[in-house]
């Protein structure tokens, strides 16, 4: 099955300085890759995706690349604010019921 | 905004009792999902429900661990007898996914269980 790794596992930074969290896949039919943020107490939240026919997906201040030949994504945060602190897992999407398999998760705190 | 339903948010139980969590997906979900989050461990799926018939459980603890979803619509996921390493959180999430396509999953509070 699919095996997702992330890292880093927690990630301090400056209000106003960037944040990357990186993830790599083991499945090669993988075909989607979701970012969730999940806050206290909440359950995880969808921020961000890709699919496997797209490079690089921007949304404002988030962006995610995806290198399909080295099976690895990453998330990255520009201009981070404190209410960005939270808990980020990466997905992978595989399989003929495209079940998601979950990442081990970074824990980003945003310092003001 | 429509939710995913969960509940009880908090159960504290002794080993080898049952327990039983419910969920109630966002309205014409189709997929349904459980997963169980260690504390600083990413979600681990359990089982997931198409409809009414499940797709794939093959992470699911069939000896104490069951899930139904009769009509299609809530479900519910029963551990019995439950064991210390089962405290965790307990998630649902509902989606439109289906075989053929991917998409956002909507997930609940979740439910916190503590084994005692």
């Amino acid at each position: 099955g699919e095996n997702v790794e992330q890292h880093p596992s927690t990630l301090s930074v400056q209000e106003g300085d960037s944040a990357v969290i990186k993830c790599t896949y083991s499945d090669s039919a993988s075909n989607y890759f979701p970012w969730y943020k999940q806050e206290l107490g909440k359950g995880p939240q969808l921020i961000i995706d890709i699919r496997s026919n797209v490079g690089e997906k921007k949304d404002q201040r988030i962006a995610v690349t995806l290198n399909k030949t080295a099976k690895h994504f990453s998330l990255h945060i520009t201009e981070t604010q404190p209410e960005d602190s939270a808990v980020y897992f990466c997905a992978a999407n595989s399989g003929g019921y495209q079940k998601v398999t979950f990442g081990t998760g970074t824990k980003l705190q945003v310092i003001p | 905004e429509a939710e995913v339903a969960q509940s009880p948010r908090y159960k504290i139980t002794e080993k080898s009792q049952a327990v039983a969590f419910w969920c109630d997906p966002i309205s014409g979900h189709a997929t349904l999902y459980w997963y169980r989050q260690i504390l600083g461990q990413g979600p681990e799926l359990l089982v997931q429900f198409q409809d009414e018939s499940v797709v794939d459980d093959s992470q699911l603890p069939k000896d104490r661990f069951s899930a139904e979803r009769l009509k299609g619509v809530d479900s519910t996921l029963k551990i019995q007898p439950a064991e210390l390493g089962d405290s965790a959180m307990y998630l649902c999430a509902s989606s439109t996914r289906t075989s053929l396509n991917t998409g956002e999953l909507f997930f609940g509070e979740g439910s916190r269980l503590t084994v005692l």
